[in-house]
């Protein structure tokens, strides 16, 4: 079956990075695109960006656009997001999502990992 | 890229039916037939519900359905029961501005 196994919560200071791994499996992991989304505590879903597993190809959503990084091995079915320079308004629950190329909807979702940016 | 508006909240008693609008710009809602709407219960992950404006993804009751006119897309949940109550969200491609989310919105079955 279809898996997004996302790694575990992170505790962060105002500043650091955070990288969060997305392991997938169940699937051909060049077949599909992978989307990371975050949400703020009580607030709504916020798209950040794309990768695609076959080519590498990454675009990101403009806010991110110099503090986020995705990658993906393709050894391990595995894609990374880190986010650099964390401020409190970067806490929240980040959410890879698999898309079909040219699906534009997400299909499977992780199951989220928490990053707490605290001093 | 600014969020798509939905409604805070909407209600609704057990069987009636509950429609959530989702309005976006000619940049995304309006240009493309790309909007999906996606279930989220408390510290769950978001489930998809409607993808391609209409279409169900196999094993989504039928008694959710979408549509779209002009800017605005829209999801009704018809013969409402206990476990609908959650957040939705409307999601739309917005070609080279990538994807945007809607602002969510509360469904409650009274």
């Amino acid at each position: 079956q279809v898996q997004l196994v996302q790694s575990g919560a992170e505790v962060k200071k105002p500043g650091a990075s955070v990288k969060v791994s997305c392991k997938t499996s169940g699937y051909t992991f060049i077949s599909y695109h992978i989307h990371w989304v975050r949400q703020a505590p009580g607030q709504g879903l916020e798209w950040m960006g794309i990768i695609k597993p076959s080519s590498g190809i990454i675009s990101y959503a403009q806010k991110f656009r110099g503090r986020v990084t995705m990658t993906r091995d393709t050894s391990t079915s595995t894609v990374y997001m880190e986010l650099s320079s964390l401020t409190s308004e970067d806490m929240a629950v980040y959410y890879c999502a698999r898309e079909r190329d040219s699906w534009y909807y997400f299909d499977y979702w992780g199951q989220g990992t928490l990053v707490t940016v605290s001093s | 890229q600014s969020a798509l508006t939905q409604p805070p909240s909407a209600s609704g008693s057990p069987g009636q039916s509950v429609t959530i609008s989702c309005t976006g710009t000619s940049s995304d809602v309006g240009g493309y037939n790309y909007v999906s709407w996606y279930q989220q219960h408390p510290g769950k992950a978001p489930k998809l519900m409607i993808y391609e404006v209409s279409k169900r993804p196999s094993g989504v009751p039928d008694r959710f359905s979408g549509s779209k006119s002009g800017n605005t897309a829209s999801l009704t949940v018809s013969g409402l029961q206990a476990e609908d109550e959650a957040d939705y969200y409307c999601n739309s491609y917005a070609g080279s501005n990538g994807y945007v989310f809607g602002t969510g919105t509360k469904v409650t079955v009274l």
